[in-house]
């Protein structure tokens, strides 16, 4: 069974850094884009950005280009999301999300998130 | 920018309800469109992508239908497990993928 597990969040303060993690099992990382996506307190979901299979494609959210940086190690089957100049409405859940590999770009597997909180 | 827009924001259904949300999306869209459960605390679960296939795994009572601009997830008998937040996402790469606000489904 797929396993996708993320970690690294915490309070941080405004204009600070943080580096989120998500480590997968039981398919090969490799051969599927990855993509991170949020949920701020009482919100909906927002997608935040997402990564090619090799690591050299790359693209983001408005909201989030120039401050986050995603990237992978595929040795360690792990996908990063680097997280700089923090702001107070980057505060959410943040799930990693493997791709379905299909045409589009849909999430058909789904860690259970970790809590990022921005504040003074 | 491209705006996904859900309605009804919330619906109360009883079991054995039948529940259709829509979603519009302000620009052609083709059938880049997926459809996601959400419950507190538990990870997202894809239901339906290409606007109208079955992930699979995800009971036949979900069916998603619309091209290009509307669509919609229709839940043919509502069960207790189907109590939950439904979103609606675009998924095509460029404009990049946008979720809906959301639907939540709550018991009558």
């Amino acid at each position: 069974e797929v396993h996708l597990v993320e970690s690294g969040g915490g309070l941080v303060q405004p204009g600070g850094s943080l580096r989120l993690s998500c480590a997968a099992s039981e398919f090969t990382f490799s051969n599927y884009w990855m993509h991170w996506v949020r949920q701020a307190p009482g919100e909906g979901l927002e997608w935040v950005a997402r990564i090619n299979g090799g690591g050299t494609t790359r693209s983001y959210a408005d909201s989030v280009k120039g401050r986050f940086t995603i990237s992978r190690d595929n040795a360690k089957n792990t996908l990063y999301l680097q997280m700089n100049t923090l702001k107070a409405e980057d505060t959410a859940i943040y799930y990693c999300a493997r791709d379905l590999g299909v045409l589009g770009n849909y999430g058909d597997c789904w860690g259970q998130g970790t809590l990022v909180t921005v504040s003074s | 920018d491209l705006q996904m827009t859900q309605s009804p924001s919330s619906v109360s259904a009883s079991v054995g309800d039948r529940v259709t949300i829509t979603c519009r999306a302000s620009q052609d869209v083709s059938n880049f469109l997926g459809w996601y459960q959400h419950k507190p605390g538990k990870a997202p679960k894809l239901l339906i992508y290409g606007a109208s296939t079955l992930q699979s795994g995800v009971p036949s009572r979900f069916r998603g239908s619309g091209s290009g601009t509307d669509f919609t997830l229709t839940i043919t008998s509502l069960q207790p497990e189907d109590f939950a937040t439904y979103y609606c996402q675009q998924a095509d790469a460029s404009p990049p993928p946008t979720f809906g606000g959301g639907t939540k489904v709550d018991i009558k």
